[in-house]
Order: structure tokens, then sequence, then C-alpha cells
């Protein structure tokens, strides 16, 4: 079974661009969520989507945004980047996004803005 | 606001056993979570344990769960060279809505 699969693998960028990430979560998984770590703020949780919805929101600004597919698979948008943005993006799934329920991490997109 | 700390680095010897600790402010948390990131990887589930327990027990991990003190605990038998990770302990805000502590640095010298 295929793990939680992230691309890019990693990502340079200049400030004022945008970029979108991509994780294909684990067949059969419904809940997706995203996450960034940093050094100083370390893992924070961005949002959650399950069935094409967004189910919960952590505090970043509205320039952080997210979707899901009908296939479960999802995307993170960043627009305007700032130098601040420059982060290991993490994707996880589970099957519905339950509480004891296992979450699976992806490997992460490392992104840098320049 | 919820606050989820951690020491940050532990150095200990192959074969000895590995405490890690950890302290949270939430106490409606239901679950509490045990996570491992080695290097360029993303983070790997080790083990977690309901709010109603006061110990777990899985192979060489023990996890201890003081809900009075607020205090989670992650023991690790025989540390081997393998063991070398930062690990993360965490407790639910929502769904797959996780707050992580800021993580302890587990150097295992051989």
């Amino acid at each position: 079974k295929a793990g939680v699969t992230q691309t890019p693998r990693y990502l340079i960028k200049t400030r004022g661009q945008q970029v979108t990430l991509s994780c294909s979560p684990i067949s059969g998984h419904r809940s997706v969520s995203w996450y960034q770590q940093t050094p100083g703020q370390g893992l924070q949780f961005l949002f959650e989507y399950f069935s094409e919805t967004q189910r919960n929101k952590g505090n970043f600004p509205g320039r952080f945004s997210g979707r899901q597919f009908s296939n479960s698979r999802s995307e993170m948008n960043v627009s305007t980047l700032e130098l601040g943005d420059s982060a290991l993006y993490l994707c996880a799934s589970s099957l519905a996004g339950g509480e004891s329920e296992k979450l699976f991490f992806g490997s992460g997109t490392q992104l840098s803005v320049l | 606001g919820e606050d989820v700390e951690q020491s940050l680095f532990l150095s200990v010897r192959e074969g000895d056993s590995s405490v890690i600790n950890c302290t949270y402010t939430d106490s409606s948390s239901t679950y509490l979570y045990w996570y491992k990131q080695e290097p360029g990887a993303g983070l790997q589930l080790l083990t977690y344990i309901f709010s109603n327990m006061d110990m777990k027990q899985d192979q060489r991990l023990t996890v201890l769960l003081n809900k009075k003190d607020k205090h989670l605990s992650l023991r690790i038998a025989d540390t081997q060279t393998g063991d070398s990770a930062i690990y993360f302990c965490a407790d639910t805000q929502g769904a797959n809505n996780l707050f992580f502590g800021t993580g302890t640095r587990l150097t295992v010298i051989p």
C-alpha cells in the first residue's frame, strides 16, 4: 500500500509569487490535513479536509488556502509568498479524521522563499 | 491557549533507557500521542494513550500519563542508534488537528 505522497519534494520561489503543493493520501483515506514546520514555530496545523469540505482551520492568514478533490487528493496554495513562509509543509491522511485513528504523514515539501 | 512543552535535547548511551518528558495545559484532550521524525522524513506515529489510562506498553515503548500534573512521558527501553530522531508529543484539538510540542532531539551514543 503506497504511503502519503507529496510533490514536489523541494521548491524554491521568490517573494510575491504563489505556490501550489500537492498531496495524495493513502488509498481509502478521506481526511487530509496540512501542517507547517519551521525551526522557530515548530509544527503548526494549517487545515483539514474531509470529503472535499474544510472542517477545521488553524491560525494562518488567508494567503494560505487549500482544497480537496473527489478522489481525496488535496492541494494547498500560498499566494503572495513572504520570506517567513519558508518551511517544510507536511500533509497527513487518515480514514475519517477520528481522534483514535492513525495519522500517516508524507515526507513533506521543503519550500524556500528567496 | 494550549501549550505543550518538551526539553530540547537528550543524549543516552546505546542499551540504556531513554525517558522523554512532555507537559501540556489542555486537560480536555482525549488522546495524547508520541511521534518520531527522522532526518528528511515526515512524522511517524509511535504510540498513543487514551486520557483515562495511566500507562500503556508497546514492546520497547512505555507511555506514562499523569493527568493531575498534566505530564506525559515516553520511555524507550534498550535504546538503539536507530532510535536517534526528534520525538514530538501531541494532543488533539479536533479532527486531525494535532497540537505538537517543541520536540526532543534524542541522540544515542554508541
